[in-house]
């Protein structure tokens, strides 16, 4: 099952520069996106969503941007700090009612000092 | 600022076993979730519940798995007979409310080792 994809594992940046980490979806009845951020031994952060009526929402330093033509959709991480070194998971909401949120494999991003 | 709470943070217990994974959800929050992420695998939805009753459950939900919200406060996961594949660490989440806007918020986890 692999109806949301995240197909880099690992992204290093340096500190002060731009991170992208991105996220392929197949299932066209997707409406919601989520991202979250993990660090070791703690659960999943709730970070930023999109609605599939929107192309970009931001907030502060995080930006996610929604292709919905390419089932694309993006976080930029602007400026990057070594605070923001975790897994990135992207997660995905269907229209149904019960809204269980489909996951990424994530992607392990290291901000370097 | 509000959080959700997991018990134990460690469970280690023998194939065949019953566990049960407790959780205290957000207080006002009205909808409850369990998803486990085997190691180095995806994280996996198992069961929302809401209006004290199970509202979707996955694949893997079996009836070997059991959830409850026994008081105002905790939602408990049950394995009443445990397998290897089990382990897992085993993520509660709650969310206020569903539609556009429905972020679930996670506790830390519970790593189920089953031997």
């Amino acid at each position: 099952d692999q109806q949301v994809k995240q197909n880099s594992p690992s992204l290093s940046v340096q500190e002060g520069r731009i991170s992208i980490l991105n996220c392929d979806y197949t299932n066209s009845m997707f409406d919601y996106f989520l991202w979250y951020k993990k660090y070791p031994a703690e659960g999943p952060t709730f970070l930023i969503s999109i609605s599939s009526i929107k192309d970009k929402n931001e907030d502060g330093r995080f930006t996610v941007f929604l292709n919905k033509s390419a089932k694309h959709l993006s976080l930029h991480i602007v400026p990057s700090q070594p605070g923001d070194s975790a897994v990135y998971f992207c997660a995905a909401s269907d229209a149904g009612n019960n809204r269980k949120l489909i996951w990424g494999l994530g992607t392990s991003l290291a901000v370097n000092p | 600022e509000p959080e959700v709470t997991q018990t134990p943070s460690h469970q280690v217990t023998q194939m065949g076993q019953e566990v049960i994974l407790r959780c205290v959800p957000i207080s006002n929050h009205l909808y409850f979730y369990w998803y486990r992420q085997i190691l180095g695998q995806k994280v996996e939805f198992l069961v929302s519940f809401y209006n004290n009753e199970i509202s979707e459950k996955s694949e893997i939900f079996d009836d070997q798995f059991s959830v409850e919200r026994p008081d105002g406060s905790n939602f408990t996961l049950k394995i009443r007979s445990t397998k290897l594949e089990d382990s897992a660490m085993y993520f509660c989440a709650s969310s206020p409310r569903e539609g556009f806007g429905n972020e679930q918020f996670f506790g830390p986890g519970t790593r189920l080792t089953v031997l």
